[in-house]
This record gives C-alpha cells, structure tokens and sequence, in this order.
C-alpha cells in the first residue's frame, strides 16, 4: 500500500533554512487527480496545512508562510520537498506530508524539527 | 475559512454515545473531513466528504452534515477511541483544520 516517510535534520538553527524531503513509495507520486501536501503540528497544539504540490505543477501555499516557503517535487525519485527559510523558535513542529484530494490520506509519521542555537 | 469544533473537551464512559460538532464561519459543501489522533501518532482520516468512511474506519463512526455544520458520532465508545479528533475543511485553498476535541475517559 502507499506509504510516506519524511526525511530531514531534527535541529536547525534561527533564521537557517529548515529542508525535509518526502519519499513516497508503494504508488507514483504521478498519479492523476491526487496532490501532496505538507502539514505540521507545534509540540501540544494544533495542525496547520502549510502547502500542497500536484506533479504537473500547480502548487499552493498557506498565506500565513507564503514568502517563506517553497515546495517541489521530484518525480523520478517519486518524492516532494518542503524548504521554509528563516526559521524561528515559532516553526518547531513534527512536520507531516500526506496524499491528498481534499482530504488527507495516508500521512507520513511525521518528523520533529526543533529550531534553537 | 474558520472551523470551530465543540467542545473542546468531552468527557465519557465507555460504551456511551459521542457527538462531535464542527462549524464552518462559511460553506465548504460536503467537502468535509474528520481525523482521529492519538498521542504520538499522526492523524487518521476516519470521515471524508462529510459522510463517507474511509477504508478501516468501524461502522460505530458516522458522519453527518452539509453546508457549514457538521456532527462526528460514535455510537458506543470503545477505549481505543478516547483521542483528539480534528475537521477540516477541502472546499478552498486555503484548507484548514478546526482546534480539535479531546474525547477523554470519565
């Protein structure tokens, strides 16, 4: 069946820039009609949904980052990226990509990213 | 588009009947979905398109609702049950999720 993993540094310094990458495996990340998304959730709060990517190349952001973050895809290596630029202490969160078409199926396990000095 | 669940916290006794609320400050259509989470795990979709189950979700969860009002229902908790639940909405970018519901043990 389809599966997500996230990959990426657990600690990254302020204002550096925090890169995770999703490997998708058990299905084509080029598979019509579905997009991919990147979620995350700080330490004891809530989730937000940071951006979606489609293979053909629509992508969407989450105004609330928008400036500050990029994501890609990777179709022959059948993963999508995450990149958020200067980060803070605000941006520590497990980070989670997941399939998605509307709604979110299956997520990645997610990965803690801490940023501190 | 803002989700407002209720309550934030709902304490039951297994074997009781859960009803979860989620409101949208606007329309998403049916294009609602529910998730459970359990400490240290990711999210579960449980309910998509307001209504529909996804694959492993028990007959116990149900789904109802359109428009900007939305209920979860379990019928007879189980333990494995007692969780956080979170909507969200699919209807326009951007998406979000409502603050979530911590289903507890009484």
């Amino acid at each position: 069946q389809l599966q997500l993993q996230e990959s990426g540094p657990g600690l990254v310094k302020p204002s550096e820039t925090l890169s995770l990458t999703c490997i998708v495996s058990g299905g084509s990340i080029s598979s019509s009609g579905y997009y991919w998304g990147w979620i995350r959730q700080p330490p004891g709060k809530g989730l937000e949904w940071i951006g979606n990517i489609y293979y053909g190349g629509r992508i969407d952001y989450n105004p609330s980052l928008k400036g500050r973050v990029t994501i890609s895809v990777d179709t022959s290596k059948n993963q999508f990226s995450l990149k958020l630029t200067s980060v803070t202490a605000a941006d520590t969160a497990v980070y989670y990509c997941a399939r998605h078409w509307r709604s979110l199926d299956p997520w990645g396990q997610g990965t803690l990213v801490t940023v501190s000095s | 588009i803002v989700l407002t669940q209720s309550p934030d916290t709902l304490s039951l006794s297994p074997g009781e009947r859960a009803t979860l609320s989620c409101r949208a400050s606007q329309s998403v259509s049916n294009y609602l979905a529910w998730y459970q989470q359990k400490p240290g795990q990711a999210p579960r979709l449980l309910i998509y398109e307001a209504t529909n189950r996804a694959a492993g979700t028990p007959a116990r969860f149900s789904g109802s609702g359109s428009g900007t009002d939305f209920t979860l229902a379990i019928s007879s908790l189980e333990p494995e049950d007692f969780a956080v639940y979170y909507c969200q909405h699919g209807s326009n970018w951007p998406f979000t999720f409502g603050q979530g519901t911590r289903l507890e043990i009484k």
